[in-house]
């Protein structure tokens, strides 16, 4: 299984950027980059996923670095609803199953 | 359109009972997943299914744990026995394509708690 590593916790003010990262230097050339979070008490909930480039969605945008070794999560403006475990997971092609790592608390102070 | 649906959403048992936790996908689904949350941790992934078929097993334990996913309903978890350590919350996802980058939409969640 492919590895990500994320910090475990990260604090950020209301209405400012977030930037959540995630190393995964074991990736290889077919994995995708996903990103999902996880509010209190709910399953998981897709934000944004990518290969290469990077990516915007209504939620978050992916920062994928070149050699695709790490991403970044950005919240452009981070609300109290924002704030959730979010995972980083790495999916092959041949794959169906994610595999979840300890995921990055988030914390969003008013 | 419904999202996944799990249900019972809660689920006390005593040990040596048997659990049954079902998921329907969201519609035109036909790739499931069940994945179990133990306290403080991660999802782990158990079983992948696709209809009437089981096609991915190694993260589930192999004595008293079954999935199944028959042609027409629910797909059903069956934990036989229930121990103690079994009390998680269990994640049903389902997809609509297989492998990736198809996303993988998660319900609420049952959870199960063995006395």
């Amino acid at each position: 299984d492919a590895k990500t590593t994320q910090p475990n916790s990260m604090e950020s003010n209301e209405e400012e950027p977030v930037h959540l990262p995630c190393n995964h230097s074991t990736i290889s050339g077919t994995d995708y980059i996903h990103w999902y979070r996880q509010l209190p008490s709910q399953g998981p909930e897709y934000v944004i996923h990518g290969l290469t480039s990077n990516v915007n969605n209504r939620m978050a945008s992916l920062a994928i670095a070149e050699d695709r070794k790490s991403s970044t999560l950005i919240l452009h403006r981070a609300t109290l609803r924002d704030a959730a475990v979010y995972y980083c997971i790495l999916q092959g092609n041949t794959g169906n199953q994610f595999y979840f790592g300890t995921g990055t608390s988030l914390t969003v102070i008013p | 359109n419904a999202g996944v649906m799990q249900n019972p959403r809660h689920l006390v048992r005593r040990r040596g009972q048997e659990a049954r936790l079902r998921c329907s996908p969201m519609k035109g689904h036909s790739h499931v997943y069940w994945y179990r949350q133990l306290p403080e941790e991660g999802l782990k992934f158990m079983v992948y299914l696709q209809k009437e078929n089981i096609i991915d097993e190694s993260g589930m334990p192999k004595e008293r744990f079954s999935a199944e996913f028959p042609k027409e309903g629910p797909s059903i978890l069956r934990i036989q026995q229930v121990v103690r350590g079994d009390s998680a919350a269990y994640f049903c996802a389902s997809s609509l394509l297989a492998g990736g980058p198809d996303t993988q939409y998660f319900g609420p969640g049952t959870r199960l708690t063995v006395l």
